[in-house]
């Protein structure tokens, strides 16, 4: 299996500039979550999708920030217009459906590294 | 919201030694208990989880122990190599289909 894929694996953009960030699950993985790591704040869940539909956006740090799942092989996190402060690690992860009252593990991307001028 | 406590935020141990990180959670809900392992450059990789239901799990050189009680569970490597050498991560979560609440991480460093 190829894993969590995520794109692009770095992105350097200039403040106010729109950025897309693309995520591919593991196939059969039905959850899909966005994280953002930092310094300051370390790992921070942003937004997570069951069967494709957002459960819980209120990571999303402001309206700027959006996400997408189409499907259940593809996803995408926007910022718009984005800012410096939004300079950081983001990460999608996946996983299996939940059976029962347990979470299944959640299978990481290596990431994309965002760098905002 | 979940809280996640986690220390020691660095640790440096002799190669061949123990390792042990703590981490304490506010929400008595929380029945998923996941440690990550985080290589520089990559992203975090699961080498253990624990459920509300045990107390402890073991695999290989590493172990985890949960109590629930005192709302704290922590992560034993024992025989540390250089190859341990990374950052861990704790997280909690209320289980079913959930986000994951991080720690803010150990980084550790195993001196040779």
């Amino acid at each position: 299996d190829a894993g969590v894929i995520q794109s692009p694996r770095h992105e350097v953009t200039e403040m106010g500039q729109e950025v897309t960030l693309r995520c591919k699950p593991i196939s059969g993985h039905n959850s899909l979550f966005w994280y953002r790591q930092t310094m300051m704040r370390g790992l921070e869940l942003l937004i997570y999708f069951n069967n494709n539909v957002p459960i819980d956006d209120s990571g999303m740090p402001e309206d700027r920030f959006s996400a997408k799942m189409p499907n259940a092989s593809f996803s995408t996190l926007k910022i718009q217009p984005s800012e410096p402060r939004d300079s950081a690690v983001y990460f999608c992860a996946s996983s299996t459906p939940s059976g029962g009252a347990y979470q299944e593990t959640q299978y990481f991307g290596p990431g994309t590294r965002l760098l905002v001028l | 919201g979940e809280n996640v406590e986690q220390h020691p935020s660095t640790l440096s141990v002799q190669e061949g030694d123990s390792a042990v990180i703590k981490c304490t959670y506010s929400d008595s809900a929380s029945n998923y208990f996941p440690w990550y392992k985080q290589e520089l450059g990559k992203g975090p990789q699961l080498i253990i989880d624990i459920r509300s239901n045990v107390g402890e799990k073991k695999d290989q050189r590493i172990a985890v122990t949960l109590n629930k009680t005192a709302k704290h569970f922590s992560l034993h490597i024992t025989e540390t190599q250089p190859e341990d050498s990374a950052v861990y991560f704790c997280a909690a979560s209320e289980g079913g289909a959930d986000g994951l609440t991080f720690g803010k991480g150990t980084h550790l460093i195993i001196q040779p």
